[in-house]
């Protein structure tokens, strides 16, 4: 039981590239979540997904967009990479959306746009 | 609105001491609070959460937090550190049911424990 894998691990980018990052969770969750953290700032929210084939935008979306074309992954797309995307990303999944359902997260990946 | 202020964004303890690390919050409702851990190139991993009932509230590695509802405070405690207790600590604020879409993240506090 793996929990949430993100790939890749480390990323270097130059400004105007494109990437994916993939995020895939093996415990049937049907919600899924992207975060960005960066020093001193704590998490913040950037997309979110409810279930197969719903996303949402959350606090910091600009920039990004994602896709979640199997209940199972949950893709963030940087279309054209700024220095101020980087970052650590995290994904992360839970079973319910409410009651303080815990959050489970991947290990993340370091981004690093120049 | 919500907000979460982690007082102290590095502490230093002794192994063997006390662990106090501090979290204010403010919520216009009832909040669910939590206390997430991440250990170096790890993600957030769950210490432990209060949503109703019980203020004093148990999690893993002997961590505790008490809801103190007059003081809007969600301190975390431990009674003895543990050098495997290292790692930076979240604690966060929820006030829509704990929806996780309304999760606020505290900046975090890096603890160190020293041998």
């Amino acid at each position: 039981n793996a929990g949430v894998t993100q790939t890749p691990k480390f990323r270097v980018l130059k400004t105007g590239q494109s990437m994916t990052l993939l995020c895939a969770q093996d415990m049937n969750h049907e919600y899924m979540y992207w975060y960005r953290q960066d020093p001193g700032m704590g998490l913040r929210l950037i997309h979110y997904s409810v279930g197969e084939g719903t996303t949402a935008k959350g606090e910091v979306p600009d920039g990004y967009n994602v896709s979640r074309l199997k209940k199972q992954n949950f893709l963030l797309g940087l279309e054209s990479a700024a220095p101020s995307q980087t970052s650590v990303y995290f994904c992360a999944s839970s079973y319910y959306s409410q009651g303080g359902s815990p959050l489970h997260f991947g290990n993340g990946t370091r981004l690093t746009v120049t | 609105a919500q907000s979460v202020t982690q007082l102290g964004s590095h502490v230093s303890v002794s192994e063997g001491a006390l662990v106090l690390l501090r979290c204010n919050y403010s919520s216009s409702v009832p909040p669910y609070l939590f206390w997430y851990v991440q250990y170096p190139n790890q993600g957030l991993q769950l210490l432990l959460k209060y949503t109703t009932g019980a203020t004093l509230v148990k999690g893993i590695n002997g961590f505790e937090a008490e809801f103190k509802k007059s003081e809007t405070s969600f301190h975390l405690t431990k009674p003895s550190a543990h050098m495997s207790d290292a790692a930076e600590y979240f604690c966060a604020v929820s006030n829509s049911g704990g929806s996780n879409y309304k999760l606020t993240f505290g900046k975090g506090t890096l603890l160190t424990v020293n041998p």
